[in-house]
Order: C-alpha cells, then sequence, then structure tokens
C-alpha cells in the first residue's frame, strides 16, 4: 500500500519569509515517482514537478525547490521570499510503478499556505 | 489551447436525484481519473479509465458510474444511492505511460439541497 503524510495542515508565513512543506511517503515499490501540486482558491490543481525514485538530484524553479531524500523518504517543498500569490493549498503525490498503483495518485490531505503581506 | 474542461462549474441537486457531471478533453491523453475533495480529506479516487471503453473503481466507487466511450469524454454520474454527494469533483487525465503527470480540469462543486 501507497502513502502519502503532509503533517502541516496550515501554515501562515509573512511575506518575504522562506517556508518548507514537508513530505513523506511510502511504498513499497522500488521505483515510483513523486509529484507536487498547487491548488490556489480557484480549485483547480496545478502541476509543479515530477521526480522519479532514481534521481535523487535536488531541484530549483525560480523561488521553488525541491528536495528529495530516499534514505528519509521525503520530498519537501520550499518557497523561497514567499509572495502572496503563494497562497494555495499544496498537494504532495505518489506513484508506483507495479499494479494498480503505477496508475494511481496516492495523495496527501494537503497543506495550506497562507502568506501575509 | 489544448486543456481539460469540466461542466458545470457549480451544480445544485435534490435528494433522489441522478446527475452528471461532464469532462472533456483535448490533450490526447489515454487515461481519464475522477477524484472527490472534501475539506481536509485531500482528493480520493473514484473511478479512472486507461483506455476507451474500460475503467476500473477507485477507492470510493460505491454511488458512482462513468463511462468512457470516447477518449475524449469521460462523464460522471453520482447517482441517489450516494449518501453525501455533496463535495467538489476533480477529473483529470494523462499519457498512459507510468512516469507522466496527471493534468486537472477546474472542477464541478455539486452540493445536493
Amino acid at each position: 500500500a501507497q502513502k502519502v503524510t503532509q503533517a502541516q495542515t496550515e501554515i501562515s508565513v509573512v511575506e518575504k519569509e522562506d517556508v518548507t512543506l514537508d513530505c513523506v511517503y511510502e511504498t513499497r515499490d522500488t521505483t515510483y515517482y513523486l509529484f507536487w501540486y498547487k491548488q490556489p482558491p480557484s480549485g483547480e490543481l496545478v502541476f509543479l514537478i515530477r521526480r522519479n525514485s532514481f534521481d535523487e538530484q535536488n531541484e530549483i524553479s525560480g523561488r521553488y525547490s525541491w528536495n528529495f531524500q530516499k534514505s528519509t523518504s521525503s520530498f519537501n517543498f520550499t518557497i523561497t521570499a514567499s509572495q502572496v500569490v503563494d497562497s494555495a493549498v499544496y498537494f504532495c503525490a505518489l506513484s508506483g510503478s507495479s499494479g494498480a498503483g503505477s496508475y494511481q495518485l496516492t495523495f496527501g490531505k494537503g497543506t495550506k499556505l497562507s502568506v501575509i503581506p | 489551447d489544448g486543456g481539460i474542461t469540466q461542466s458545470p462549474k457549480y451544480l445544485f441537486r435534490k435528494e433522489g436525484q441522478n446527475v452528471t457531471l461532464s469532462c472533456e478533453q483535448n490533450l490526447n491523453h489515454d487515461a481519464m481519473y475522477w477524484y472527490r475533495q472534501d475539506p481536509g480529506q485531500g482528493l480520493r479516487l473514484i473511478y479512472y479509465s486507461q483506455i476507451v471503453n474500460d475503467f476500473q473503481k477507485g477507492d470510493i466507487a460505491e454511488g458512482y458510474s462513468v463511462s468512457r466511450e470516447k477518449k475524449e469524454s469521460f462523464p460522471l454520474t453520482v447517482t441517489s444511492a450516494q449518501k453525501n454527494p455533496t463535495a467538489f469533483y476533480l477529473c483529470a487525465s494523462k499519457f498512459r505511460t507510468v512516469y507522466n503527470e496527471q493534468f486537472f480540469g477546474p472542477g464541478t462543486r455539486l452540493t445536493v439541497l
């Protein structure tokens, strides 16, 4: 069975602060895929990043960065110099490579980020 | 422009009525999905389809039905058997290869009166 845990239900930060959203996952697959999505107040989920289990290189995209550590089964997301437009619910998700898990995304419950001006 | 459309955006239903939510994509994706989102619950999978004329139950399929007669379309019917249908429903699609990400539509908010 696959599981994704986002222990932070809600986070509030003041604009320009850095913030890290935590994601811990469980899977028995040796090959798997991790994702982050953003859900702004409009409701539509926006894809942010995909990471393959065999690629532990961290990634930076503008103010966003992701830290993938297989040893601790974590895939954390950091926003640098947060802005009000970053206010949203962020979901971490996992897809396996075998059986039904290869076609499904298992989502965490999400972290609601509020950036205060 | 390529994308996923869902209609209607808001839907109100009386108890005992069946309603159908529309999902259309023009991304040439093979697989399509329906999720339900409740406050604090994250997204839960209702049904998914990897190819035309085939679909599989997800984690919470009871009270729902789907069809996949065309590659572009994957409508979801919420039947009267669904005991608590008020929720936000999201449709998604992707290419069939394992590593591809899912792309989501704008969602339909269903309220039972």
